[in-house]
């Protein structure tokens, strides 16, 4: 079975600044999706920038990108220019390519914490 | 556009009494769904997901059951409700037939049994 670990259960940033949020998985698939979702203080889940294993290229969405090694099974988050609205939950996850009549069910990580310092 | 409704927000219920939390989706057809509990400073737990009407796989075994009586609505019940079942409830949809979608979560409901 698939696993998602966050190591950092919290991190804090100065706004403006940069932080890296860590995600490594445990998988024996090729061929799978990466995600990173934040859960501000409201709960609500919101995607923010998702990956395809099957893509060499580190994907990018405005001031959020990632840092994806496949074969080191690393998927970090890279925030630039914080802001005070970045801080919330961050959750890595991990889904498999669906098979036929299979869900597209998710694997979370524990979530990083992150505070963003005025 | 794709919505997802989920109620109520908030619940607060004792020990032995049922459940019925319920998620619309708007926008699309024959989605994926998904029931997911978040427990206070974890992660995201899958507990049901469903591909199609009438079609429930469960995840973890417990107390909880879940249906799809209509293709865009999801309902996770309980006849007797647990402490342990206090936590965050998250319903979420993604597209059928797809690879490379991400599933989308409604506000969630907080769940409190006391």
């Amino acid at each position: 079975a698939q696993t998602v670990t966050q190591s950092q259960p919290e991190m804090s940033v100065q706004e403006a600044e940069t932080v890296t949020l860590s995600c490594t998985y445990d998988t024996s698939e090729s061929d799978y999706y990466l995600f990173w979702y934040k859960q501000p203080p409201s709960r609500q889940m919101i995607l923010v920038i998702r990956q395809e294993a099957y893509k060499q290229q580190n994907a990018t969405e405005n001031r959020f990108s990632v840092n994806f090694q496949k074969a080191a099974k690393s998927f970090s988050l890279k925030i630039s220019d914080s802001q005070l609205g970045d801080a919330a939950m961050y959750f890595c996850a991990y889904r498999s390519r669906p098979t036929q009549g299979g869900s597209e069910k998710l694997v979370f990580g524990k979530g990083t914490k992150l505070t963003v310092n005025p | 556009s794709q919505t997802i409704h989920q109620w109520p927000a908030t619940l607060v219920q004792p020990v032995g009494s049922p459940l019925s939390l319920e998620c619309t989706v708007e926008g699309t057809s024959n989605p994926n769904l998904y029931w997911y509990r978040q427990a206070a400073g974890r992660g995201l737990q899958l507990l049901f997901y469903s591909v199609g009407i009438g079609q429930i796989s469960s995840e973890v075994p417990q107390n909880l059951s879940a249906s799809r009586p209509q293709d865009r609505q999801f309902i996770l019940s309980s006849k007797k409700l647990l402490l342990s079942d206090s936590g965050f409830y998250l319903c979420a949809w993604s597209r059928s037939g797809t690879h490379n979608q991400p599933q989308h979560f409604g506000d969630g409901t907080r769940l409190s049994i006391l």
